[in-house]
């Protein structure tokens, strides 16, 4: 079965800092990857995907992400975090196989700002 | 813009009850999802649906049921709800499924006592 892994599930950063959260995913062919952000009280919001091509894909809010499929995984990196990023993080994995509608999500890493 | 829009936002619930959930999303959007959060748990799939008529079950759907009558709409039911769904529950909405973005409702939170 489809899995993802977020090892960090808490995270503390201080503001102007770098930013790199860890993805890994279970071995399949031909993954689809994704990252959201949720807000306190939010739902979630797309951040950034990867499908094919380029393995290092940009985002929203000046997010980056680099598929490494050596290494089964899809980090997530900011290089200068603001306060307003304080919030949790999700990756998500879907495989492009027919019929495989379900998108599975990690299980979040909570990201903290500090002054 | 509404989006995905989920009602209602909060409920309190007695073991035993029952209520329904609608999701509503205004983009025309094939395909829809219920997703429960759990802290520690990030989101697991309840039940979703790749087009008017149709749902299929996802990771949990034990003690819940789900209808889309309308393409527009998704609703889901607990016929005896439990203090172990007790959660965060988040619609979401996908114009197509491999590469479709999910769009997600701001979730509707259920307490069961």
């Amino acid at each position: 079965a489809q899995s993802v892994t977020q090892p960090d599930i808490h995270i503390t950063v201080s503001e102007g800092a770098s930013l790199e959260l860890r993805c890994n995913y279970s071995y399949g062919a031909t993954p689809y990857l994704f990252w959201y952000v949720q807000s306190p009280g939010q739902g979630l919001q797309l951040l950034l995907k990867y499908f094919s091509g380029d393995t290092l894909v940009q985002g929203i809010k000046g997010f980056e992400a680099e598929f490494k499929r050596s290494q089964s995984s899809f980090n997530l990196r900011k290089p200068s975090v603001h306060w307003s990023d304080a919030a949790e993080y999700f990756c998500a994995v879907k495989y492009a196989n027919f019929g495989n509608e379900k998108l599975t999500f990690g299980t979040g890493t909570r990201l903290t700002i500090i002054p | 813009n509404a989006g995905v829009t989920q009602t209602p936002k909060f409920r309190v619930l007695k073991t035993g009850q029952s209520m329904t959930l609608l999701c509503a999303q205004d983009m025309n959007h094939e395909y829809m999802y219920w997703y429960r959060q759990d802290p520690g748990m990030g989101l697991r799939l309840i039940h979703y649906s790749v087009g008017e008529g149709t749902t299929a079950k996802g990771e949990v759907p034990d003690g819940y049921n789900v209808s889309r009558l309308k393409k527009q709409n998704f609703l889901l039911g607990l016929e005896s709800a439990a203090p172990s769904q007790t959660s965060v529950y988040f619609c979401a909405s996908s114009r197509t499924s491999g590469t479709g973005e999910l769009f997600f409702g701001e979730g509707s939170r259920l307490t069961v006592l």
